[in-house]
């Protein structure tokens, strides 16, 4: 079946860092990945997505390239806020999804 | 984006009543809905599949009988959580599916914390 494995956290960095959060995953055939984002409290927000290999989704400075020979998808942002705080979840195929465990970013000004 | 929302937002209720948690498509028609579960400090875990006009589609380990779904339009799906007691406690989130584009895409709900007394 479908797994998602995503990068433990939690992860602190300070303000204007670089941020990388791994997620690889393994599916049958090739559905879509998604990065969705969480904010204390509240349901999940589509950060980006990409539906096919070699796709590149971007959002609020986040990217994350669809890598299906390595069966990745990480999250990237140059230079991260204190507002990018949040829980960063990585996930397979709209509808059945499966999601990765989810990594806590807390970033420091 | 489309949007979801779920009310109540939040319910505190006694050990042995029942919860009834609605979701609702705003913007798009959904025939179908997921109902997620989410504890504390984890990952969402997918409760059962609502699907409009027939039975919802339970994920194994996952008291049907309990946690009654009812998917009666196209935009309302509901999740009761009959005879509640305190291991249920926990953040409820539905999302819908919108399919009317050429990829299918989720939207979630803003969630519901249930708190079992």
């Amino acid at each position: 079946g479908d797994s998602v494995t995503q990068m433990e956290g939690p992860v602190t960095l300070s303000e204007e860092a670089f941020l990388t959060i791994n997620c690889t995953y393994t599916a049958t055939g090739y559905p879509s990945l998604f990065w969705y984002v969480q904010y204390p409290g509240e349901g999940l927000q589509l950060l980006l997505k990409a539906t096919k290999a070699d796709d590149k989704g971007s959002n609020k400075g986040f990217e994350a390239t669809y890598r299906k020979e390595t069966t990745s998808f990480h999250l990237e942002k140059g230079s991260v806020q204190v507002s990018d705080s949040a829980v960063y979840f990585c996930a397979l195929r709209a509808g059945k999804s499966t999601f990765g465990d989810g990594t806590t970013l807390t970033v420091k000004p | 984006g489309a949007v979801v929302s779920q009310h109540p937002s939040w319910v505190i209720c006694k050990s042995g009543t029942s919860v009834k948690i609605e979701c609702r498509s705003l913007d798009f028609q959904a025939t179908t809905m997921f109902w997620y579960r989410q504890f504390p400090k984890q990952s969402l875990m997918l409760m059962a599949t609502s699907n409009e006009g027939s039975k919802a589609t339970y994920e194994q380990g996952v008291e049907k009988d309990k946690f009654l779904i009812n998917h009666a339009s196209l935009t309302l799906s509901t999740l009761t959580v009959t005879s509640a007691h305190p291991e249920d406690s926990s953040f409820y989130i539905c999302s819908a599916l919108e399919t009317s584009g050429r990829n299918y895409e989720q939207f979630f709900g803003p969630g519901t914390r249930l708190t079992v007394l």
